[in-house]
């Protein structure tokens, strides 16, 4: 799986438009890009998946530039509860790839009141 | 529609003793996957398991070992305990390996302390 590199920190305030940016330079023509969201002793969630341009469901977006090399995660109006660490990962959906999923270190997003 | 469940949710062993986790994957789902975290080493995956047969390993000793029934429950299990095991075990579980299996539910994990 193509390594990812995350902010390992982030501060915002509640109401504000948070974007978390993950660097995926390696990423390969079949990859896609997914987001999880996990809470202190509890398992990740998973948020968004994406693999070019735009895509958007009721909890946030995810925006792809065109050389893919990065992908931002978009979440609109954070509140507290969006306190938590969300990581990006990079993998092969196709047919056949296993469902190993590598996690790196992730960015801790601390939404403050 | 009921998500993935783990059992137990907290667990106590001492070292050398052997412990055994259990996960229900969501209903309809056929693989199940499973991960050790830890303050220092962060997720890192163990072994994924789709019809009742072991698809992946993770860089783990050969104390760590798991299995699928039929009806996709999973279990795993832990031999030889050593204090490097307290760790919370997630089970996740997907709807088929291969395409859109980076869409996966986890469970609330098992919180495992060897003293």
């Amino acid at each position: 799986l193509a390594k990812t590199t995350q902010p390992i920190s982030m501060d915002s305030y509640e109401g504000q438009e948070v974007n978390i940016t993950c660097s995926h330079n390696n990423i390969a023509t079949n990859d896609y890009i997914t987001w999880y969201q996990q809470f202190p002793s509890q398992g990740p969630r998973f948020i968004i998946q994406g693999y070019k341009t735009k895509v958007t469901n009721e909890v946030a977006s995810l925006f792809i530039p065109a050389d893919r090399k990065s992908s931002t995660l978009s979440l609109p109006r954070v509140s507290l509860s969006d306190t938590a660490v969300y990581y990006c990962l990079v993998g092969d959906k196709r047919r056949g790839n296993t469902g190993k999923l590598i996690f790196g270190q992730g960015t801790t997003l601390q939404v403050k009141p | 529609k009921a998500g993935v469940t783990q059992t137990p949710r907290y667990l106590i062993k001492t070292r050398g003793q052997q412990v055994t986790l259990s996960c229900s994957p969501i209903s309809g789902h056929r693989s199940v996957s499973w991960y050790q975290q830890t303050p220092g080493q962060g997720l890192q995956f163990l072994f994924e398991y789709f019809s009742e047969t072991q698809r992946n390993k993770g860089n783990f000793p050969g104390r760590f070992s798991g299995r699928q029934f039929s009806n996709s429950r999973s279990e795993m299990n832990v031999s030889t305990l050593e204090l490097g095991d307290s760790a919370l075990y997630l089970c996740a579980s997907s709807l088929t390996p291969g395409q859109g299996n980076y869409e996966q539910y986890f469970g609330p994990g098992t919180r495992l302390t060897v003293t």
